[in-house]
């Protein structure tokens, strides 16, 4: 199947802890996204990634680094986990990196961080 | 900065009721706004791109439109598998990212 998969698909581990999300895309696309979906469903973008390079960086905790490997990879992990770490984290990907065409989603991976 | 505001955050409807969602936005020139469908579970799905004030788009029983200041989504006759969130997103002339709202969650009652 053509998609964006992630894996896990829930990641359930004890604050302090680090660990990984990757998401893998099958589209041929050279822009890749990593969302975060709090309780309140807000969806705010953390990092884009146009042909391996970082071109978005949110206001996030450097706790979280990306990393790209190749165009169809991204990778995001996690150091030091916290309670406020607890969320629904969304892999996407686009064909270039203007925003005009539409942006392909994950599952998503749900992090419990107790 | 780029807000999206949606409402109502809640909506629940009879089979059939046609109805309206609103998206709110402020931006430093409007580059697209975005509507997506998202399912319990899983990633939200595009479903249209606006580009211009007075730009209407559909697909089956969803219509949107765009104003300098607001989108609707308008559902027609809608039916219980249109249950969903509905999320507005824009991008702004200067940014590479979009900015989200918080959604409308729709309910379609047989």
């Amino acid at each position: 199947d053509t998609a964006v998969s992630q894996t896990p698909k829930y990641l359930v581990t004890q604050m302090g802890n680090d660990k990984s999300i990757k998401c893998e895309q099958n589209l041929g696309h050279d822009t890749m996204y990593w969302y975060k979906q709090d309780s309140k469903k807000f969806l705010k973008i953390m990092f884009s990634y146009n042909n391996k390079e970082l071109i978005i960086n949110e206001t996030v905790p450097n706790r979280f680094s990306p990393k790209s490997p190749d165009k169809a990879h991204l990778n995001l992990h996690i150091n030091s986990l916290e309670l406020g770490d607890s969320a629904v984290y969304f892999c996407a990907s686009s064909q270039g990196a203007g925003l005009l065409n539409e942006q392909f989603f994950g599952p998503g991976t749900r992090l419990t961080v107790l | 900065e780029d807000q999206v505001t949606q409402s109502p955050e809640a909506l629940r409807l009879q089979e059939g009721e046609s109805s309206s969602l609103n998206c709110s936005y402020t931006v430093s020139g409007l580059r697209g706004l975005f509507w997506y469908r998202q399912d319990p579970g899983k990633g939200p799905e595009f479903l249209f791109t606006l580009y211009s004030a007075g730009e209407e788009k559909e697909k089956e029983r969803l219509k949107a439109t765009l104003t300098k200041k607001e989108s609707f989504l308008h559902i027609t006759a809608p039916k219980p598998e249109d249950s969903a969130t509905y999320l507005c997103a824009v991008s702004d002339q200067g940014a590479q990212k979009l900015v989200f709202g918080q959604g409308t969650r729709l309910t379609i009652n047989p």
